[in-house]
């Protein structure tokens, strides 16, 4: 079965502070996708990133980043610089190489960024 | 980019009414549209996947006559929730895929508040 672990229930931080948040997943599957999702209070969800499971580069994005470590199974997420308008709650997602199937949401992670 | 639309986005009515959530994929046919349900501070959780013109399947725990879901076309699912009690208040988010390879797009959600 799938799983998607997201330890990390609240974090607050300062603006202008790095922020990263940890996702581990667990999967039996050899080919896989791995997601980020921002869900702000309004409520829709927000596409990050997509990334399948052979592909370990790192990637950034903006303030955003990723660090994919298969080894750990893990993919976390680090907002460099944080503001204001970064709260929001994250999801980690996981899905098998038919993504609709067995598409599995982490508990998600709320990040409140003070001024 | 793909888009998927959800209707209504909010929806505020007595206890034992029925109410009709629909989700439209505006860019694209969706062959496969997915129906999840978030409660507060929680993840979202799959309630069922419906292929167009098919029955739709249902995650345990998930009662079919309570939710009923139509996926008459290859742009429109509709989700009913029949006799609706407040514990089926809830944000219920679609989303749509078209094919088997390709990921999914998600609506913005309805959030579902029954008195």
């Amino acid at each position: 079965a799938q799983k998607v672990t997201q330890a990390q229930t609240e974090i607050s931080v300062v603006e202008k502070e790095d922020v990263t948040l940890d996702c581990v997943y667990e999967t039996r599957d050899t080919t896989y996708y791995l997601f980020w999702y921002k869900q702000p209070p309004s409520g829709e969800l927000v596409f990050l990133i997509r990334r399948n499971s052979f592909d370990e580069q790192n990637e950034i994005s903006g303030r955003y980043s990723w660090n994919f470590q298969k080894s750990t199974s893990s993919f976390n997420f680090t907002i460099t610089a944080s503001q204001v308008v970064d709260s929001a709650v994250y999801f980690c997602a996981l899905s098998d190489r038919n993504y609709g199937q067995n598409f599995v949401f982490g508990p998600g992670t709320r990040l409140s960024v003070l001024p | 980019g793909a888009v998927v639309s959800q209707h209504p986005s909010r929806v505020i009515c007595k206890s034992g009414t029925s109410v009709k959530i629909e989700c439209r994929s505006l860019d694209f046919q969706a062959t496969t549209m997915f129906w999840y349900r978030q409660f507060p501070k929680q993840s979202l959780m799959l309630m069922a996947t419906s292929n167009e013109g098919s029955k739709a399947t249902y995650e345990q725990g998930v009662e079919k006559d309570k939710f009923l879901i139509n996926h008459a076309s290859l742009t429109l699912s509709t989700l009913t929730v029949t006799s609706a009690h407040p514990e089926d208040s809830s944000f219920y988010i679609c989303s749509a895929r078209s094919l088997v390879d390709q990921p999914q797009h998600f609506g913005d959600g309805t959030r579902l508040s029954i008195l």
